[in-house]
């Protein structure tokens, strides 16, 4: 298993949108609506901004979304912030394991 | 609130045993409805999922990772635990634990802030 595949940087101006992908295989990503989205700031724990692919937990901005196309996975954030600048994982379940993407530096130009 | 703490050694020598153990405080860790995970993040680099711990006993490991892990629960401390064997420089990295719901869904939802662990001698 190898861990799920996310562009290593992405960038945008504040107010704009950006869509961060996550590709895996059918044994993961395509095969169960299990995956989850994790902002993490410097030196901070990840903090889950979605989960179940589209559904945002309490307290997290409408600004997040997520989808799933196949076997592959996004999130979305409209109307960036500058603190929105941030790594940003997906993770899989994937049977008897749990699969985290390589991660995405967001910057906030 | 919900809130779990590492604990544990710093540093570690090659060749020897990392442990950790996690302890949550604001819940138990009996509840039919999570399981109770680990998960590293070398310095710099991207989050690695270790295994996952039911209140039972029963675990989940990274199959990389598998022959040196072993994950326990102490439902009456309500704590759980992790073990590293054989560690070498690769293994230094943030550990994290974390509560993964679980059941109709599948997410971590409550993290530990992170314990750095050192693998030197």
């Amino acid at each position: 298993q190898s861990a799920l595949t996310q562009p290593r940087s992405v960038s945008g101006s504040p107010g704009q949108s950006v869509t961060i992908s996550c590709t895996g295989t059918s044994s993961d990503v395509g095969g169960y609506n299990y995956v989850s989205w994790y902002q993490q700031h410097p030196g901070k724990a990840p903090k889950l901004i979605i989960y179940d692919v589209s559904k945002r937990p309490s307290g997290v901005p409408d600004r997040f979304s997520g989808s799933k196309s196949g076997n592959t996975a996004s999130l979305t954030i409209s109307g960036l912030q500058a603190e929105d600048d941030a790594d940003y994982y997906c993770c899989s379940y994937a049977g008897s394991y749990t699969l985290f993407g390589g991660g995405t530096k967001l910057t906030v130009l | 609130q919900l809130q779990l703490q590492e604990s544990g050694p710093g540093l570690v020598k090659p060749s020897e045993t990392l442990s950790l153990t996690c302890t949550v405080s604001g819940g138990s860790i009996s509840s039919s409805s999570y399981y109770w995970g680990w998960i590293r993040q070398p310095p710099g680099k991207v989050l690695e999922w270790i295994g996952n711990i039911y209140y039972s006993g029963r675990t989940y490991y990274n199959p990389s990772l598998k022959s040196r892990v072993t994950i326990s629960v102490d439902t009456s401390k309500n704590q759980f635990s992790l073990k590293l064997s054989s560690v070498t420089a690769a293994d230094t990295a943030v550990y994290y634990c974390a509560r993964l719901t679980v059941g109709t869904t599948y997410y971590f939802d409550y993290w530990g802030q992170g314990t750095l662990v050192t693998v030197s001698s």
